[in-house]
């Protein structure tokens, strides 16, 4: 079946720092998403794209849409302690119906 | 309701047992989707409703799995002889239609099976 290759795994950075994480799989995908787990809590959607090449911000996010449209990128800027959690990228695509194919998640840790 | 609701939030059952994990979506959206999350991992996919229908069935683990949403809103997630290999949370998500990939999730049911 699909899988998504999320990395890094983990992540420990400084406040203020700016994190990267990308998401890579072995199938096209029409759309990505990304979402955020917090401790027994669901996934919360961040960011979605539509269209290869497309880049798209929320606040200090920044996603894009890779032209292969086998990979995404997430960014966040000037983190801050509140953005402690673990992030998921979920591919769609046209052959898999309405489901969505998770990575493994990126768990970030901020020091203050 | 403003969120999709899960209940219970949390269920311990003994192996062998029925249990039944209950999904209420955001009020009006026609797509309601099962996952299932095990520790350390990303969500999997169960199974899709579009209105009353289940429009894909293929990740359900097997014949002991099955859910049903008789009205085209709540829907009901039922395992039955459960099995210590069933414990993980269930999260139900729900979007607008089946156009709509994005999908807003609950907070989940922990099942753990002793």
């Amino acid at each position: 079946g699909q899988q998504l290759n999320q990395s890094p795994q983990s992540m420990f950075i400084q406040e203020g720092e700016d994190v990267s994480m990308n998401c890579t799989s072995s199938s096209i995908f029409n759309t990505w998403l990304w979402y955020k787990q917090d401790p027994g809590e669901g996934p919360v959607l961040l960011i979605a794209l539509y269209k290869a090449g497309e880049l798209t911000s929320n606040g200090r996010l920044t996603a894009q849409f890779g032209i292969t449209r086998k990979d995404s990128f997430l960014n966040i800027s000037a983190s801050i302690p509140s953005d402690v959690g673990i992030y998921f990228c979920a591919g769609q695509s046209l052959n898999a119906g309405n489901m969505l194919t998770f990575g493994g998640g990126t768990r970030l840790m901020v020091k203050p | 309701g403003a969120g999709v609701s899960q209940t219970p939030s949390n269920k311990v059952t003994e192996k062998g047992k029925y249990v039944e994990l209950r999904c209420d979506p955001i009020s009006g959206h026609t797509a309601l989707y099962w996952y299932r999350q095990s520790l350390g991992q990303g969500p999997e996919f169960l199974i899709y409703f579009q209105g009353t229908g289940a429009a894909d069935d293929s990740g359900l683990p097997n014949d002991r799995f099955f859910a049903v949403r008789p009205e085209g809103s709540v829907s009901t997630l039922k395992i039955q002889r459960t099995e210590r290999g069933d414990s993980a949370v269930y999260l139900c998500a729900s979007s607008l239609d089946s156009w709509n990939t994005e999908a807003f999730f609950g907070q989940g049911t922990r099942l753990t099976v002793v």
